[in-house]
């Protein structure tokens, strides 16, 4: 169970995208559809942005879109807003009941 | 509304043990999975536990497996998180968390605000 790879940082404007990836193997993001991405603010609990890849619970805004290629997924964020800054997490199902999380983005809007 | 919360956190001493509960309520808990998600002070998110609805699925991260056990009970809506043999580097605000749907695995969808578990001499 190794963790996912996230880069620490990411940053952007004011209405620009930016686009965080979460790096595993072909055991956990490759290898499944069950994988998603949480947005924590300090002091809260994380809150789901992206599941299946690329779905959307209701009530998140479009601006958020997930990818997956290979064993990369991808989250991006369109049309940067100042309450888009956060840390964000990435997760798959690593098989045999088990659950991996990225080590965490923390996204600064600039 | 759909909630969760913790309790059982506290101060240990290493090498002794606690149990965490969670009450849930607001939905049909039987339907659905749940976990454990734990946060180390100014760290990352570290998915601990997971039980399928029935129980019959049981996932342990490998850094607390063989001294933690996940359960739960239907007749009381709650989800418990037995720990042993604890160890400084399991001090962290422990998450219980609600999958989205029906299967396992899936998105954790609900969360509850956490218990906090110090383990310190």
């Amino acid at each position: 169970q190794s963790a996912l790879t996230q880069p620490p940082s990411a940053s952007g404007s004011p209405g620009q995208s930016v686009t965080i990836s979460c790096t595993g193997t072909s055991s956990d993001v490759g290898g499944y559809k069950f994988v998603s991405w949480y947005q924590q603010h300090p002091g809260k609990a994380p809150k789901l942005m992206i599941y299946e890849v690329t779905k959307r619970p209701s009530g998140v805004p479009d601006r958020f879109s997930g990818s997956k290629s290979g064993n990369t997924a991808s989250l991006t964020v369109s049309g940067l807003q100042a309450e888009d800054e956060a840390d964000y997490y990435c997760t798959s199902y690593a098989g045999t009941n088990n659950v991996v999380f990225g080590g965490g983005t923390k996204l600064t809007v600039l | 509304e759909v909630q969760l919360v913790e309790s059982g956190g506290g101060l240990v001493q290493p090498g002794r043990s606690l149990r965490l509960s969670c009450a849930a309520s607001g939905f049909t808990f039987d339907y659905y999975a749940m976990h454990w998600v734990r946060q180390a002070p100014g760290k990352g998110l570290e998915w601990v536990s997971g039980i399928s609805s029935n129980s019959d699925r049981l996932g342990y991260a490998d850094s607390v497996k063989g001294r933690f056990t996940v359960s739960r009970d239907s007749a009381k809506n709650s989800l418990y998180l037995q720990m042993n043999s604890l160890r400084a580097e399991d001090t962290a605000l422990y998450y219980c968390v609600k999958e989205r749907g029906g299967t396992y695995p899936d998105a954790f969808d609900i969360w509850g605000q956490g218990t906090m578990v110090t383990v310190s001499s």
